[in-house]
């Protein structure tokens, strides 16, 4: 059983730098990708980006100027980072294992969640 | 960029059959997954591949995908059901992304 856990800052200012942390406990995260994605309260799941170990990525257009995404496979854990946040960057915010069988792509496994809140 | 249309909300009555639509421009020619997910808690995949349901879920959740409409399907909904239900395909239209519907409540009456 594959299992993420979220880490970081609750709270962060405005124009500053949303920082977070995935950990997986897994043998390897090689070999899948590693996704963010995001849940303002009371709406729906936006998809943030991706990135493998190999350093494959890509991220969602309209937050692609202010995201980005890293993996540290010695630590098993990969990050986030918005910058220039706004309130409208506050929201829950899931890690999740993207894997593609047979071609098909799909988040099996996937953290708690962690709310991050823009605010002074 | 790709676009999936999902009603806000769908309500049924317990023992009844709940039938959630998602809208796509030629959705049946892409793989369809859905998730569920309930208050506080992280989303769940319960169908996949349009059909396919992973371990662990119940043979009440189903789906079909053709033309433009993909559809998940709860037979004998029981309370438990009641969550939020999302579909999602990958999109390569444009380039490699994916793309979430915008999610529907299911209320069990």
């Amino acid at each position: 059983q594959v299992q993420l856990q979220e880490s970081g800052p609750g709270l962060v200012k405005p124009s500053e730098t949303l920082s977070l942390t995935c950990s997986v406990s897994v043998d390897s995260i090689s070999s899948f990708f590693w996704s963010w994605i995001r849940q303002p309260p009371g709406k729906g799941l936006e998809w943030i980006g991706y990135m493998s170990s190999t350093g494959t990525s890509n991220y969602s257009p309209s937050l692609k100027s202010r995201v980005t995404i890293s993996v540290d496979t010695s630590r098993k854990q990969f990050s986030l980072m918005v910058n220039s946040v706004t309130a409208a960057d506050t929201a829950v915010y899931f890690c999740a294992r993207m894997t593609s069988p047979g071609g098909i792509t799909l988040f099996d496994f996937w953290g708690q969640g962690i709310l991050v809140t823009v605010s002074s | 960029s790709y676009v999936l249309t999902q009603p806000p909300s769908v309500s049924v009555a317990p023992g009844q059959t709940a039938r959630i639509p998602c809208g796509g421009n030629n959705i049946g020619s892409r793989s369809v997954q859905w998730y569920q997910q309930k208050p506080g808690q992280a989303p769940v995949l319960v169908v996949y591949d349009d059909s396919d349901r992973p371990s662990g879920i119940p043979d009440r959740f189903s789906g079909s995908n053709s033309g433009n409409t993909a559809t998940v399907t709860i037979s004998r909904v029981e309370a438990g059901d009641e969550a939020d239900y999302y579909c999602q395909v990958w999109d390569t239209s444009t380039d490699l992304h994916v793309v979430f519907g915008g999610g529907t409540k299911l209320t069990v009456l």
